[in-house]
């Protein structure tokens, strides 16, 4: 079955403890994003990968990192996470960035 | 940077209603991507959409990209239907998601 995984589907941690939440796809996709959803204020673009080893930044990148090893994989890293991190995150993929895209079922984040 | 508009905001249906929700966009964009997440909160697509006309069952979207703006028609709505429905554009190769259409089909 073609799909977007996420692991961990929720996760409570707290201020400082690094954390990373995977991404995975098995379409042989090469675009790949990361997105944030808070009420209010949407979906924002966290990161971006357009092929392996190409990553860039969206529109608000600050305390997160991502890497691009495998086509397959994007996981997303908050080094010091903070209480404004407090969020839902999704992983999307799609065949070229102007193809259809397809999200992950979520991650739902809170930082105490 | 570009911005993107829907309205209404907030819509409440009978089961059995037609409606036409709107994304405005300011600016030339390379991809118009229409989504539902449903109440569950799982984003779908449904319609890639950068210019004319595509149907699914349903639904259908229309964009005119030298106007700048699309339309998602939703006729027949069902309770299943609810939840928030989104446009997204692509201008270069980041994705700028509107504000969505939160839609609540009443039985």
């Amino acid at each position: 079955e073609a799909q977007v995984t996420q692991n961990p589907r929720y996760l409570i941690t707290v201020t400082g403890k690094k954390l990373t939440v995977t991404c995975s796809q098995n379409m042989n996709h090469e675009y790949m994003s990361w997105y944030r959803q808070d009420p209010g204020l949407g979906l924002r673009q966290i990161y971006y990968s357009m092929n392996v080893e190409v990553t860039d930044k969206g529109d608000v990148p600050e305390g997160y990192k991502v890497s691009r090893k495998e086509k397959r994989n994007f996981p997303l890293i908050l080094e010091s996470p903070s209480p404004n991190q407090t969020s839902l995150y999704f992983c999307a993929s799609s065949l070229q960035y102007t193809d259809t895209q397809y999200f992950g079922p979520g991650t739902r984040l809170t930082v105490l | 940077g570009i911005q993107v508009e829907q309205s209404p905001p907030d819509l409440i249906l009978q089961e059995g209603a037609n409606s036409t929700l709107r994304c405005n966009f300011s600016d030339s964009v390379n991809n118009l991507q229409w989504f539902h997440q449903n109440p569950w909160g799982q984003l779908i697509n449904l319609f890639y959409i950068p210019s004319g006309t595509k149907q699914n069952g349903r639904l259908s979207a229309t964009t005119v990209a030298t106007e700048r703006y699309s339309l998602l028609y939703i006729s027949s709505s069902q309770t299943t239907d609810s939840g928030v429905y989104f446009c997204a554009v692509d201008p270069y190769d980041k994705v700028i998601f509107g504000p969505g259409t939160s839609l609540s089909v009443i039985p």
